[in-house]
This record gives structure tokens, C-alpha cells and sequence, in this order.
């Protein structure tokens, strides 16, 4: 079965740090992919950043990267210089063939909280 | 600007009533999901559709009824039969290949008393 684990439910980061949530992954699929989601208070998801599992490098957007070490089924979240705008949910979700028919998995999410 | 819009952004509804929750996009993507969020909680997949006049349930689509006449538009029907109704309902699409991410809707926050 597919799934996903974030073993943080709320993490306190001071702003200008930087930031590492966590998320591991059990499938037994070659090819997949693994996403980041940003949920602030509004509501809305918005995908921060994408993996691949044949991806050599480690994906990065901006202030965010993706630490994939995929023998350890590991793909944890690095926000660096953190903003009080960054304080909001974080979901870990993958997609893969298997479950393509089905949805993407989520994760149960962390929520972040930027110190001043 | 394309994208994905739920309306309407709050609703109220009396218990035993059936509510539908529209959902419309134009990003030309072939799959689109309905998933429940509760406070503090994941999201929870309630039906999707990977083409027109094709749906499949997801894991919690007992009291939830879709439709897919048209590859822009997913509505979700909240039926009477749903016991617990209340909750942040986000709609989303997506490409059908490769690897591609989902979409979100703003969502719909439907409150039933």
C-alpha cells in the first residue's frame, strides 16, 4: 500500500532560519513522484515543489528545496530563511502508477510556525 | 488566467438538505478530485474522475454524489445521507501523464446545522 508519514505535527522555527519538515514514503513502485503542498490559513493548497524518483538531482525552488535520499524512502522539506508568511500547513503527498487511478496519497501534514 | 474555481467560498444549509458545491477549470487537465478536509486534518479523497462520463469513488464517498458531463466541470452533490456533512471541501485537477501536480481549488467551506 501507498503512504506517506510526516512524524511532526508542528514544528517552531525563528524567522530567518532555516527549516527541515519531514516526510517518508512506503511504495513499492520503480517510478513515482513526490510533492510538496503549502496550506496557510485561507485554505488553499499550493504545490511548492516537485521530485521524480529517477531525478538525480535534488529538486529546488527558490527558498525551497527537496532532500530525496531514496533509499531511506526519505523526501524532507527545506525551507531556508524562513518569513512569518511561511507559518501555515505543510502536506507530503506521492503519485504513482499504481495509485495514479486512484489520487495522489497525502500526507497527515505539519504545521509550521514562524517565530518573530 | 486559468485555473480552478469553486464557489461559493462559504455555504450554510439546514440538516437533511442536499447542497451542491461546483467546481470548474480551465487548465485543459483530464482528471479532477473532490477531497474533505476536517480541522486539523489531511485531505481525504471523495470521488475523481480521469475523463468525461467517468467516476470513480475515492475513500469516503458514502453520502456523496458527482458528475462529469463536461471535462471542465466536477460539481459534488453533499446528499442528506452524508452524517456529518460539515467540513472545508477542496476541489483539484490534473494531467492524466506523466508526473504532473495538482491543481487546487480555493475551496468551500460548508457549515450544515
Amino acid at each position: 500500500a501507498q503512504k506517506i508519514t510526516q512524524t511532526q505535527p508542528g514544528m517552531f522555527v525563528q524567522e530567518k532560519e532555516a527549516v527541515t519538515l519531514d516526510c517518508t514514503y512506503d511504495t513499492s513502485d520503480p517510478s513515482y513522484g513526490l510533492f510538496w503542498y503549502k496550506q496557510p490559513s485561507s485554505g488553499e493548497m499550493i504545490f511548492l515543489i516537485y521530485q521524480g524518483s529517477y531525478d538525480q538531482q535534488n529538486a529546488t525552488e527558490g527558498r525551497y528545496s527537496l532532500n530525496f535520499q531514496k533509499a531511506r524512502k526519505s523526501a524532507n522539506l527545506v525551507i531556508s530563511a524562513s518569513q512569518l508568511g511561511d507559518s501555515a500547513m505543510y502536506f507530503c503527498a506521492m503519485r504513482s502508477p499504481v495509485n495514479y487511478g486512484q489520487n495522489f496519497v497525502f500526507g497527515p501534514g505539519t504545521r509550521l510556525s514562524v517565530l518573530p | 488566467d486559468g485555473g480552478i474555481t469553486q464557489s461559493p467560498k462559504y455555504l450554510f444549509r439546514k440538516e437533511g438538505q442536499n447542497v451542491t458545491l461546483s467546481c470548474e477549470q480551465n487548465l485543459n487537465h483530464d482528471a479532477m478530485y473532490w477531497y474533505r478536509q476536517d480541522p486539523g486534518q489531511g485531505l481525504r479523497l471523495i470521488y475523481y474522475s480521469q475523463i468525461v462520463n467517468d467516476f470513480q469513488k475515492g475513500d469516503i464517498a458514502e453520502g456523496y454524489s458527482v458528475s462529469r458531463e463536461k471535462k471542465e466541470s466536477f460539481p459534488l452533490t453533499v446528499t442528506s445521507a452524508q452524517k456529518n456533512p460539515t467540513a472545508f471541501y477542496l476541489c483539484a485537477s490534473s494531467g492524466r501523464t506523466g508526473a504532473y501536480e495538482q491543481y487546487f481549488g480555493p475551496g468551500t467551506r460548508l457549515t450544515v446545522t
